[in-house]
């Protein structure tokens, strides 16, 4: 059990720009979760997935946002056209939904600044 | 819909102090509450979970919750803090079918 691990730890970009963040959840986790974490604030849920399934996606800052889980073990993150407003930390965490599912464990997250 | 609050953005203390770090939530039905830790440059670490059962609840590194419904908290205390415990703080619920909801965090600031 390595945890959840998060590519890249930090992340500065130009306005305007495209990215994209990977996330590697513990590998017999089927449940998987992108936060977002600003500054002062606590961790803000964006969205879910069991396996390859994306079972949560309304609280997706815009549609500027899309995450995907191809296969069901990594999942990235992309934010398109960003802005500055979307510089914060962006956090995973993973989980075995057999066990109940609420034990989430989290990634060190990747830091972004959008110039 | 769920919400947590955590009133107190910051909590300063002496070592060997008590410390309680408050967190109510609000939410229609039965709920899961979880206290996690944030050290500085690393990820969210679970500290404690209530999920039914006794109402007072032990964590790793000598914390503990109490889950009182009446008043909707869940109250995170230690006998006596360390150094090593500054960190920021966060109260968590799940209820029903939904995700993980985090309140804003409490900084507990720990000097010698």
């Amino acid at each position: 059990d390595t945890g959840v691990s998060q590519n890249p730890r930090h992340k500065i970009t130009k306005r305007g720009q495209n990215v994209t963040f990977r996330c590697d959840p513990i590998s017999e986790h089927n449940r998987l979760y992108w936060y977002r974490q600003t500054l002062g604030q606590g961790p803000e849920f964006l969205t879910y997935f069991q396996n390859e399934a994306q079972l949560e996606k309304s609280r997706l800052l815009s549609d500027r946002f899309s995450a995907e889980r191809p296969k069901g073990s990594f999942s990235t993150l992309e934010i398109q056209r960003t802005e500055q407003g979307d510089s914060a930390m962006y956090l995973c965490a993973s989980s075995l939904a057999e066990t109940g599912g609420e034990k989430l464990f989290f990634g060190s997250g990747t830091q972004l600044s959008v110039l | 819909a769920q919400s947590v609050t955590q009133l107190d953005s910051q909590v300063p203390v002496f070592e060997e102090a008590p410390v309680e770090l408050r967190c109510n939530y609000s939410s229609s039905v039965s709920v899961y509450l979880f206290w996690y830790v944030q050290y500085p440059n690393q990820g969210l670490q679970l500290l404690l979970k209530y999920l039914s059962g006794s109402t007072l609840v032990k964590g790793i590194n000598g914390f503990e919750a109490e889950f009182n419904k009446s008043q909707t908290s869940f109250h995170l205390r230690k006998p006596s803090v360390h150094i090593s415990d500054t960190a920021e703080y966060f109260c968590a619920v799940i209820s029903g079918y939904s995700t993980l909801t985090f309140g804003k965090g409490t900084m507990l600031l720990v000097s010698p």
